[in-house]
């Protein structure tokens, strides 16, 4: 696609339950990353990508959070048994190395 | 201590007027990589600009320019003929490259300039 994909853009769940984020980067990008930006936080790096291995895992919170990228496109950025602080908005970007990483327009994720 | 430091929470500049917005980072890397992002009210983050450590001229992208020093560790955006729609949180980010990979990026808490006409 033109552009860094996400979905869904809103999720609602409740507080245990287990979410899934999807993230489709622009084709061709071989570096892909993870970043939440919630008001408290600001913007936090959570993980990156460079084809389908993950070099630097060292911005996850927490193990409740997973992150996997198959075929070098496609991610999917799991939390698991969610907690009310994990609400933010979930933010995935792409790149070409070096150079701009191009951000998808996130998936705003709220834990009752 | 804070990697990037963006020291100006907020900004009102009158439209057409030039803008700079502070940015300081810190690094021990030699090799690293500093951007600007917009990001208006709709919530998407917008790719202005990138300074790689090694460039020895200043980047520049339209209306967009860093002004780079190294010394100082300083890269600051400069807006030239501000625009209504410049209006925006504005976040400088580095990327530290080690151990021959690229990481994620280190972003300031941001500026949110407001231009006003």
């Amino acid at each position: 696609g033109a552009g860094v994909s996400q979905s869904p853009s809103n999720k609602v769940t409740e507080k245990g339950k287990d979410v899934e984020l999807r993230c489709d980067p622009i084709s061709g990008h071989t570096a892909l990353y993870w970043y939440r930006q919630s008001l408290g936080q600001g913007l936090e790096f959570l993980i990156y990508f460079q084809g389908n291995s993950a070099p630097d895992k060292s911005g996850l919170p927490s193990d409740r959070f997973s992150a996997e990228r198959t075929g070098g496109s496609v991610s999917t950025l799991t939390i698991q048994r969610t907690q009310q602080e994990d609400s933010a908005v979930y933010l995935c970007a792409s790149s070409l190395a070096p150079g701009g990483q191009f951000f998808g327009p996130g998936t705003r994720l709220t834990v009752l | 201590a804070q990697k990037i430091t963006q020291t100006q929470p907020g900004m009102f500049v009158q439209e057409k007027e030039a803008v700079t917005l502070d940015c300081t980072y810190d690094t021990s890397d030699q090799s690293y990589g500093l951007f600007w992002y917009k990001q208006p009210s709709s919530g998407e983050m917008i790719f202005l600009i990138y300074q790689g450590s090694y460039d020895e001229q200043n980047a520049t992208e339209g209306r967009y320019s860093l002004n780079f020093q190294k010394a100082r560790k300083s890269a600051n955006l400069v807006i030239s003929a501000s625009q209504l729609g410049d209006s925006a949180m504005y976040f400088c980010a580095m990327r530290e490259v080690t151990g021959g990979g690229a990481d994620g990026l280190t972003f300031g808490k941001g500026t949110h300039l407001i231009i006003q006409p």
